[in-house]
């Protein structure tokens, strides 16, 4: 079926260090893979997106890592900073006659000062 | 990207009644979305607004509960019909843009 798995669900971490969610899909066509920050109270905002004919995307602090093979993706946040704390997404797109995106569970992410 | 407008943006209704959301964006869009986000949770996907025929829902979900309409590229309403306190969430719409998938603001709604 239709599933995104995200791991961990909640992440610490020092103003400084480094975070990595990880993510995995179940639909072998999925193509499109995004991310999401969600601040208390706000929209989710796209942060990050990565397309299956590429392994890395990186934007400034954060990268993107996807390996089709294993059919899991990662996101990486480097010199992270309080404003980092937030809930992240992982989504994935699944065909089968239209489009639609598929949300893993989230991950709170508190960066510590 | 397309400025997502929802209204209303919160709503504290009687348990029975109905509401209907309406999101408006700024430009026209082909594919439009509905989700819902129980508290602390992630987003589930309601049903994929078409315009000019019936909506497309996930499993789990209704017609019945959940009507949807979509007049034009711009515009679409969800109805939360019959409300239970378990409706109790925040729905929001979501268009397919240039550069990617993006939210609206989100309507809060509480069912007592």
């Amino acid at each position: 079926g239709e599933n995104v798995e995200q791991h961990p669900s909640t992440l610490s971490v020092q103003e400084g260090d480094s975070a990595v969610i990880k993510c995995t899909y179940s639909d072998s066509a999925s193509n499109y893979f995004p991310w999401y920050k969600q601040e208390l109270g706000k929209r989710p905002q796209l942060i990050i997106d990565i397309r299956s004919n590429v392994g890395e995307k990186k934007d400034q602090r954060i990268a993107v890592t996807l390996n089709k093979t294993a059919k899991h993706f990662s996101l990486h946040i480097t010199e992270t900073q309080p404003e980092d704390s937030a809930v992240y997404f992982c989504a994935a797109i699944f065909s089968g006659g239209y489009n639609k995106l598929i949300f893993g569970a989230g991950t709170r992410l508190a960066v510590h000062p | 990207s397309a400025v997502i407008s929802q209204k209303p943006s919160r709503d504290i209704c009687q348990r029975g009644t109905s509401l209907t959301i309406q999101c408006q964006v700024d430009s026209q869009v082909t594919m439009m979305f509905w989700y819902r986000q129980q508290p602390g949770q992630s987003l589930t996907l309601i049903a994929t607004a078409n315009q000019g025929s019936e909506a497309t829902y996930e499993s789990g979900f209704v017609i019945d509960k959940f009507p949807i309409s979509r007049p034009n590229l711009t515009f679409s309403t969800l109805t939360v019909s019959n409300m239970s306190p378990e409706d109790s969430s925040i729905y929001l719409c979501s268009v397919v843009g240039a550069g990617g998938q993006f939210f609206g603001p989100g309507t809060r709604l509480t069912v007592l």
